[in-house]
């Protein structure tokens, strides 16, 4: 699976979007690029996932570049509940393949929502 | 409730000791995955089960490290001879592996292991 780059860390005011980046300029054309966030002393909980098409449900919308190498996760009205690391993964779809839905971490980017 | 169920929650023990720690998946759920956490680090993959069988186990660092799944469903993650270097929050995540499905993996809350 293709690795990603995600900063560290990133604060957001409550009420504002954020806008969490992921390099992945290695990925593969049959990789879907996941997004996964873990509240704190939570397991880690699934948010969107998409392959080359801009996606968005009702916790967030992607934004994937036309040469999918990055892309970005925006949660449109951040709220304190909110604040969590965010991690990108890129993988084969589920199911596509024969592939398993194992998923490979990082270290994701902390999410520090302010009021 | 109808989430991933893992127990217990916490456990303390010495070095040297033997562990087992639970994970209860979601009804249906044919896949079922074993990771490990340490503090300020993203979670590690340890080893994946279809059904039965353990599909890859790439993950285990050692031979103390064991896991079965003998019905399917409920698992069982062993660990013997613990060390202190083995603390850490062990969580297991459950998923479909129909290709009608998005390939969510859905977690549990983990299993916080301290080794004195």
């Amino acid at each position: 699976d293709a690795k990603t780059t995600q900063p560290t860390s990133m604060d957001c005011a409550e009420g504002r979007a954020a806008n969490l980046p992921c390099n992945h300029s290695t990925i593969s054309g049959n990789e879907y690029v996941y997004w996964y966030r873990q509240i704190h002393s939570q397991g880690p909980q699934y948010i969107i996932h998409g392959l080359k098409n801009n996606e968005t449900n009702e916790m967030a919308s992607l934004i994937i570049t036309e040469d999918r190498k990055s892309s970005t996760l925006i949660l449109p009205h951040a709220t304190l509940r909110d604040t969590a690391v965010y991690y990108c993964i890129v993988r084969v779809g589920g199911g596509v393949g024969g592939a398993t839905n194992k998923l490979i971490f990082g270290t994701g980017t902390l999410l520090a929502v302010q009021p | 409730g109808a989430g991933v169920s893992q127990t217990p929650s916490n456990k303390v023990t010495e070095k040297g000791k033997y562990v087992e720690l639970r994970c209860d998946p979601i009804s249906g759920h044919t896949a079922l995955y074993w990771y490990r956490q340490s503090l300020g680090q993203g979670p590690e993959f340890l080893i994946y089960f279809q059904g039965t069988g353990a599909a890859d186990d790439s993950g285990l660092p050692n031979d103390r490290f064991f896991a079965v799944r003998p019905e399917g469903s409920v698992s069982t993650l062993k660990i013997q001879r613990t060390e202190r270097g083995d603390s850490a929050v062990y969580l297991c995540a459950s998923s479909l592996t129909s290709s009608r499905g998005r390939g969510e993996l859905f977690f549990g809350e983990g299993s916080r292991l301290t080794v004195l």
